[in-house]
């Protein structure tokens, strides 16, 4: 397995319109994870998925924000209508993490390259 | 809700030992993470305390209080390739554990 990956590295788009960016985590973990990072700042929770449920959403996350993970495999983010402060970096992380009663495993949280996002 | 407060620049000579603090807030804790990011690179994981007490790893260590709410992350014998972003993390014991992140310390290693 060759870590997680994104597509596409980098998004040039128009106000407006909508974008998706695809993850595929490590294929063992049950974690997926979506961030956003912007410039000087560390990445900003947004979603995430246990298999193929999505257990929590950020309340700061717009209805134009949408996560999928079907069959608990890959995982896209779409942005409907895209505004200039969407501008950001997007980063999906994976994880197998133990949730039976406690968490007794660190959690270790393994991120993609992410997808860079411009919104003119 | 969680938050967490770290400085945010911190320059050092190279071959120096540097400790980068933090303090949070939450409503759950599980655990302290510690992660290094590269200009234009991704997150990468250095430490995790659940406990009280130092973890050493190699010229890292990270150590955590939870009484105090604090933790903070040493680096020995800096090397210019240490110049990056260090980012303290809390894993909450609720919604799930997930890890929140702070807004990350910028260092800077001279020579």
């Amino acid at each position: 397995d060759t870590g997680v990956s994104q597509d596409p590295r980098h998004k040039i788009t128009k106000r407006g319109q909508n974008v998706t960016f695809r993850c595929d985590p490590i294929s063992e973990h049950n974690r997926l994870y979506w961030y956003r990072q912007t410039l000087g700042q560390g990445p900003e929770f947004l979603t995430y998925f246990q298999n193929e449920a999505q257990l929590e959403k950020s309340r700061l996350l717009s209805d134009r924000f949408s996560a999928e993970r079907p069959k608990g495999s890959f995982s896209t983010l779409e942005i409907q209508r895209t505004e200039q402060g969407d501008s950001a970096m997007y980063l999906c992380a994976s994880s197998w993490v133990l949730t039976s009663g406690r968490a007794t495993n660190t959690g270790e949280l393994f991120f993609g390259e992410g997808s860079r996002l411009t919104v003119l | 809700g969680q938050s967490l407060e770290q400085p945010s620049e911190v320059t050092a000579v190279e071959g120096a030992i540097v400790q980068i603090n933090c303090t949070y807030q939450t409503s759950g804790f599980y655990g302290l993470s510690w992660y290094q990011q590269h200009d234009g690179g991704a997150p990468t994981f250095l430490s995790y305390n659940a406990l009280d007490g130092l973890e050493e790893t190699g010229r890292f260590s990270s150590f955590l209080s939870r009484s105090d709410s604090y933790g903070y992350l040493l680096l020995q014998e800096l090397q210019m390739k240490d110049s990056a972003s260090y980012f303290c993390a809390v894993r909450g014991n609720t919604g799930g554990f997930k890890t929140i992140f702070g807004a990350g310390t910028r260092l800077f290693v001279k020579a």
